[in-house]
This record gives C-alpha cells, structure tokens and sequence, in this order.
C-alpha cells in the first residue's frame, strides 16, 4: 500500500488569490493524479502529474488555472489559481501502487473560496 | 470509455448481506471492473476489482457475469461502518495511461 499525505488538509482563501496543495507519497510511484470533488457530486479527474514532463489535463481543465508540478516519484503539488467561490471543493491526490492494480488517495483539502 | 450505471441509494439492515449492482454494458475486453467506497469526508478506498473471474478478499466479493456486462459488489455482514458511498468504476487506458473515471455511486446506507 501507499502513504498519502495532502497539505493543507483544508482551507478558506479569498477570491482571486492562489493555493498550493502538497501530496506526499512514502514511496516512489509512476502515477500521480489530481481529482476535485465538488460539493455533493463524485470525484473528476482534474490531471495526470507526468515526472519529469508537463502534467496531461482532462477536458475543461487547463495549465493556467490548475498549474501541476512532479518534480520526483514521491511529491506533486497542484495550484488553484485565481480562485473564484465556485473552486470550492475537495481536492484529492491519488497514486496507482506498485503493481499498478489499486489506486490511493489522500484525505483530501478541502477549499473554501469566499 | 466504457461508463457505468448504479442506483443512486440503498439500504441495508445491519448484519445481513449488502448486494451493490453495476451495470457496464459497453465494457471492453481488456477492462478491469474496480470498486471503491467513499466515507464522508475521507478519500476513496480500494475495496475490490476483476476481470473475469469473481473475486473475493477479507473486504468484500465481487462476482461478474459471464458477459461482463455487469457486476455485484457483495459485502457479507453489512456492519454500520459499511455506510458509505459505493463507486463502480471500469479502468480505461493502457499501462502507462491508468486512470480511474468516477461515475456518480451508490450511497450505502446500513440500518441499525
């Protein structure tokens, strides 16, 4: 299994302004990924955090809004830039194990933009 | 990307046995059926998957039609603890390319 550790766990930032969220793995992994879940509904993946390269973005989400750095096999942040009230949401780190069968996830940070 | 379809809710007596349906019609041959459970507040957690073949662990049973078309998620002596959202997904991608796409679940709630 893999140890997830997300920072901040939750937060309240103003309108406009930017936040880092830090994942933490305690092992070396290949996958890294980014989910928001909005209030009530299920998890969307927001990006795959690629080591070494630029993260690969689903649809309706872009680089300038949600930059992601992996700078190692064990750390990925992800940025909420810009906030507005409607990035209020769970943001949630994932990582496939070892064998790449089961995916991990964090806790969670939890945002409120007001 | 193959979806899936669950009722949005259940119930469950405590105790008895909880039996959470998914249908994935549109599955594809090399696709693996994953499910994970959602506890308020907390991230998702692995329970069970399957290809073919049903599937048991100290979790839960998973068995799986013989056209894959759909599954059941069965979890032996419901406790209240199992209350939780229940999500069936079907993992796309090849190696290198695994993600998990999250359709909207089942929310499992145990009777006491």
């Amino acid at each position: 299994s893999a140890v997830i550790s997300q920072k901040p766990s939750r937060d309240i930032c103003q309108r406009g302004t930017s936040l880092t969220i830090q994942c933490q793995v305690d092992s070396q992994v290949t996958m890294m990924f980014w989910y928001r879940q909005q209030p009530g509904q299920s998890l969307t993946l927001i990006a795959t955090a690629n080591q070494g390269s630029e993260a690969t973005y689903e649809s309706g989400f872009v680089i300038d809004k949600f930059p992601i750095s992996r700078p190692n096999l064990t750390f990925s942040t992800l940025t909420v830039s810009n906030m507005s009230p409607e990035d209020s949401s769970i943001y949630l780190c994932s990582v496939l194990g070892q064998q790449n069968t089961e995916a991990f996830f964090g806790q969670g940070t939890r945002l409120t933009v007001v | 990307d193959a979806k899936t379809t669950q009722p949005p809710s259940m119930d469950c007596a405590e105790g008895r046995a909880a039996n959470l349906p998914c249908n994935h019609s549109t599955i594809s041959g090399n696709e693996y059926v994953y499910w994970y459970r959602q506890i308020h507040s907390q991230g998702p957690q692995y329970i069970i998957h399957g290809l073919k073949n049903n599937e048991t662990n100290e979790m839960a049973s998973l068995i799986i039609t013989e056209d894959r078309k759909s599954s059941t998620l069965i979890l032996p002596h419901a406790t209240l603890r199992d209350t939780a959202v229940y999500y069936c997904i079907v993992r796309v991608g090849n190696f290198g390319n695994e993600k998990l796409t999250f359709g909207t679940g089942t929310r499992l709630t145990i009777i006491p």
